[in-house]
């Protein structure tokens, strides 16, 4: 079993649409949860991250962490076809950072 | 502040040949972590270096090998290259006490023939 599991999609919605992305992780012992976005031929962003169940937003993006459930989400409020990318999930502790395989999303305008 | 740099940015060889790739992280960072994705297996793990030292080392075999200058730039290594290795090879770097914020090159795309 992978220590975070991450469906590939692909994930296809209309403009407009909110989006959630979801992870599942198994390690108890991780600390940090973050999104990264990765465009086709580029290197992953770095989107958001927290510590700490509960939510986090920044402008269109809530990252939601529920420890007990070891559940991570993002959701994209007003997904624009600009958002289209891949979107991997990470946790870890230390310096050790484990990713999900990540999931294609395409936003149709 | 400039990104992390990698060259090339694509490569082709063939089987049995050694590849070296490069990685400049950003300026101050001393971490250099390496992964490779597939299609398949996603982001793996290599290995990441701190001070000119290995810190943490993935599941990859002994063909897959890396070194930290004193500059904080990195190579890695692959031997005796296999169909297998085609991938794309991404670095990150991060800065002291924040190692989990990892910042990503544009990798190194290769194509084992």
């Amino acid at each position: 079993q992978k220590e975070v599991e991450q469906d590939p999609g692909p994930l296809s919605v209309p403009e407009g649409a909110i989006v959630s992305l979801n992870c599942t992780y198994s390690n108890s012992a991780f600390q940090y949860f973050m999104w990264y976005r990765q465009y086709s031929r580029k290197g992953p962003e770095l989107l958001m991250y927290t510590y700490s169940s509960g939510n986090k937003e920044d402008g269109r993006f809530t990252a939601q962490v529920d420890k007990s459930s070891k559940y991570i989400s993002l959701f994209i409020r007003d997904s624009q076809p600009s958002d289209s990318a891949t979107y991997l999930c990470a946790s870890g502790y230390g310096n050790k950072l484990v990713f999900g395989a990540g999931t294609i999303l395409r936003v149709k305008s | 502040k400039a990104g992390v740099t990698q060259t090339p940015r694509y490569l082709i060889k063939t089987r049995g040949q050694q590849v070296t790739l490069s990685c400049s992280p950003i300026s101050g960072h001393r971490s250099v972590s390496w992964y490779q994705q597939t299609p398949g297996q996603g982001l793996q793990f290599l290995f990441e270096y701190f001070s000119e030292t290995q810190r943490n080392k993935g599941n990859f075999p002994g063909r897959f090998s890396g070194r930290q200058f004193s500059n904080s730039r990195s190579e890695m290594n692959v031997s005796t290259l296999e169909l297998g290795d085609s991938a794309l090879y991404l670095c990150a770097s991060s800065g002291l006490g924040t190692e989990e914020t990892q910042y990503f090159g544009p990798g190194t795309r290769l194509l084992v023939l």
